[in-house]
């Protein structure tokens, strides 16, 4: 059974629209939460952390946790052609210094 | 460059020979992470070193696999006798060590591993 999940896509959204990528993860005593960006053939790049429940903003993503559902999102307002790339869901358990990722949502924007 | 070095960027070798990964981690931090990435699939948790110290190798596999990070120099992955499932991308990843920050890895350019 995979520990993080997530729609391998592609996803493909028109610039300036809002892309919502989703992550679910198994695991209850999970206790952080990352989104990373990888562009194709590039190493990944950490874009947010998310440690409570709610939402968080930073420019124009927000990442968004819900524990109770195991659920954790990452909002793209405003999409650019410069934010294709692949995002991947990473998280973090109690007591545990290594990260566990999805497999990562591949997102296009289309011009 | 003040970032995770990682080399060689790109390795090739043939059945059975010996491949040496090499990561040199940000300045100011002491914890190393090596990761796995597959073609089209996510990234895999190899191992986590501190100085002298393997502190989690349980994404390691048992046999031919091993990872250090010396006193002096940079972190090693050495992989014996590769097979072609040995080629991927390995990347090094580094922290500063601040629980808090757990998780916020800076991640090198990777080592691309081809294996004939």
């Amino acid at each position: 059974q995979k520990e993080v999940e997530q729609n391998s896509g592609p996803l493909s959204v028109p610039e300036g629209a809002i892309a919502s990528l989703n992550c679910t993860y198994s695991d209850r005593g999970s206790q952080s939460f990352f989104w990373y960006r990888q562009y194709s053939g590039k190493s990944p790049e950490l874009i947010m952390s998310i440690y409570s429940n709610g939402d968080k903003e930073d420019g124009r993503f927000t990442a968004q946790l819900n524990k109770a559902s195991q659920y954790v999102s990452l909002l793209i307002r405003d999409s650019q052609p410069s934010d294709s790339a692949t995002y991947l869901c990473a998280v973090n358990y109690f007591g545990n210094e290594k990260l566990t990722f999805g497999t990562g949502t591949r997102l296009t924007i289309i011009p | 460059n003040a970032g995770v070095m990682q080399n060689p960027r790109h390795l090739v070798r043939r059945r059975g020979q010996e491949a040496r990964l090499r990561c040199s981690p940000m300045k100011g931090h002491s914890h190393v992470y090596w990761y796995r990435q597959l073609p089209e699939e996510g990234l895999k948790f190899m191992v986590y070193l501190q100085k002298e110290n393997i502190i989690d190798e349980s994404g390691m596999p048992k046999e031919r696999f091993s990872a250090e990070f010396p006193k002096e120099g940079p972190s090693i992955l050495r992989i014996q006798q590769v097979v072609r499932g040995d080629s991927a991308a390995y990347f090094c990843a580094s922290s500063p060590g601040d629980r808090g920050q757990a998780g916020e890895l800076f991640f090198g350019e990777g080592s691309r591993l081809t294996v004939l």
